[in-house]
């Protein structure tokens, strides 16, 4: 079991550019979240996934941020224009559906600077 | 949607206990996890309450009454290797497959 898989680990960008993060969940969940982390504000749920369809966006910050999730082994989340304030660690999480008790299995995370 | 509040900070010296408090306000509720991260990496999952009580998992304990919207995480036997950050997280009621976190305790094990 590789775990949840994230790239790239760190993203230095400029402001208004566009920028991609990826991830790849642990084979036969079929639940897919991403969260940001920041100082400020913890860990925020942004979006999660049931089998590729999107379930509850309502945490996306604004229309700069979009998510998808083309096929079961597969997400992105990207962000266009990036600005500053987008600056956080960008964790995918992935769950198996039965049970109550199934945790989240956190990847390790991408770190997103913008200047 | 929820309220979790945890102290920011705690301090312990190897060898002994330390308890971390999380108090949850929720218009639903669906079990309380507990996570441990350590800097720069990705949470882990350390212990699910969803029943009144303490559950054990050796040197970790986790308590929860829900009349009173609480729960502690026991960290026994304190390592260095324990300082970390210690997320309290709450599943909503009202979306059994959201968790809410709370900020994080950041709990410091000195020799």
């Amino acid at each position: 079991d590789a775990g949840v898989i994230q790239s790239p680990r760190h993203e230095v960008t400029e402001m208004g550019q566009e920028v991609t993060l990826r991830c790849k969940p642990i084979s036969g969940h079929d639940y897919l979240f991403w969260y940001r982390q920041t100082m400020m504000r913890g860990l925020e749920l942004l979006i999660y996934f049931n089998n590729n369809v999107p379930i509850d966006d309502s945490g996306m910050p604004e229309d700069r941020f979009s998510a998808k999730m083309p096929n079961a082994s597969f997400s992105t989340l990207k962000i266009q224009p990036s600005e500053p304030r987008d600056s956080a660690v960008y964790f995918c999480a992935s769950r198996a559906g039965t049970g109550f008790n199934s945790p989240l299995h956190f990847g390790n995370g991408t770190r997103l600077t913008v200047t | 949607g929820q309220n979790i509040d945890q102290p920011t900070e705690m301090t312990a010296t190897e060898g002994a206990i330390v308890q971390i408090n999380c108090t949850y306000q929720t218009s639903g509720f669906n079990g309380l996890f507990w996570y441990q991260q350590h800097a720069g990496e990705a949470p882990t999952f350390l212990s699910y309450n969803v029943l009144d009580g303490l559950e054990e998992k050796g040197r970790f304990s986790s308590f929860l009454s829900r009349s009173k919207g609480y729960s502690y995480l026991l960290l026994k036997e304190l390592q260095m290797k324990d300082s970390a950050s210690y997320l309290c997280a709450v599943r909503d009621g009202s979306d059994d497959y959201k968790l809410s976190f709370g900020a994080g305790t950041t709990v410091t094990v000195r020799a």
